[in-house]
């Protein structure tokens, strides 16, 4: 399995609150995403990175924003976290585009 | 733009084939398939890229047609363990979109003993 950690794996917050998943990486693989995953809508494209400081938005990434400042790490925040926010969130990598995305175990994040 | 999956679920006895088909509106440069077992992560099973090129992993194979936007997966012979949520990542033919992927609602795969 490729070597990727989420943390954390569950987190309950507050409304308003700042939140920062982090996504990690052992395999120095350039590509990195963040994705979502709500009942009904599979899973969407946050944001991405093609490397180092390299990133954009993805198909919803409002609310959301990332860095990566290292290869293997690729943080995603949410600057104040809403109830719609709730959701399963997934980190991916890949060697390069049209390579196979791997998936980290995901984030269960609960926004009350 | 999000590619349309059918059916939206099925159930199969052990040993019974399926299909499940991703449809899109644009046109396709490539195709990934993904299974995902509840609770657990999305797990790549293959790429097809446009060409009409057609895959194989185990029992489970897919073919791509780019004139129909189209691509199908064929699970034969089902086993158990093909149980899960299918789901079909689609990249348009269009520069700039840096290998990104748009997945579909997905296929729930129910097989029973």
């Amino acid at each position: 399995d490729a070597g990727i950690t989420q943390s954390p794996r569950h987190k309950v917050t507050e409304t308003g609150t700042p939140v920062t998943l982090r996504c990690h990486q052992t395999e120095n693989h350039r590509y990195m995403y963040w994705y979502r995953q709500d009942p009904g809508h599979g899973l969407r494209l946050i944001h991405y990175s093609y490397g180092v400081k390299d990133t954009d938005k993805g198909e919803v990434s409002d609310g959301y924003s990332v860095s990566r400042s290292k290869t293997e790490d690729f943080l995603l925040t949410l600057e104040s976290a809403t109830s719609s926010q709730t959701s399963v969130y997934f980190c991916a990598i890949s060697e390069s585009n049209n390579q196979p995305q791997h998936f980290g175990d995901g984030t269960r994040l609960s926004i009350l | 733009q999000q590619p349309v999956q059918s059916p939206q679920a099925v159930i199969l006895r052990e040993g019974e084939d399926a299909v499940i088909n991703c449809s899109s509106s644009k046109a396709l440069y490539s195709v990934h398939w993904y299974r995902q077992k509840h609770g657990e992560a999305p797990v790549f099973l293959m790429i097809l890229l446009k060409g009409g090129e057609q895959k194989g992993h185990e029992k489970i194979s897919a073919s791509f047609n780019e004139k129909k936007q189209q691509s199908s997966l064929y699970l034969t012979a089902s086993q158990l363990s093909y149980s899960g949520t299918y789901f079909c990542g689609t990249e348009m033919s269009y520069g700039g979109s840096q290998g990104n992927l748009i997945f579909g609602k997905g296929t729930k795969l129910s097989v029973k003993p």
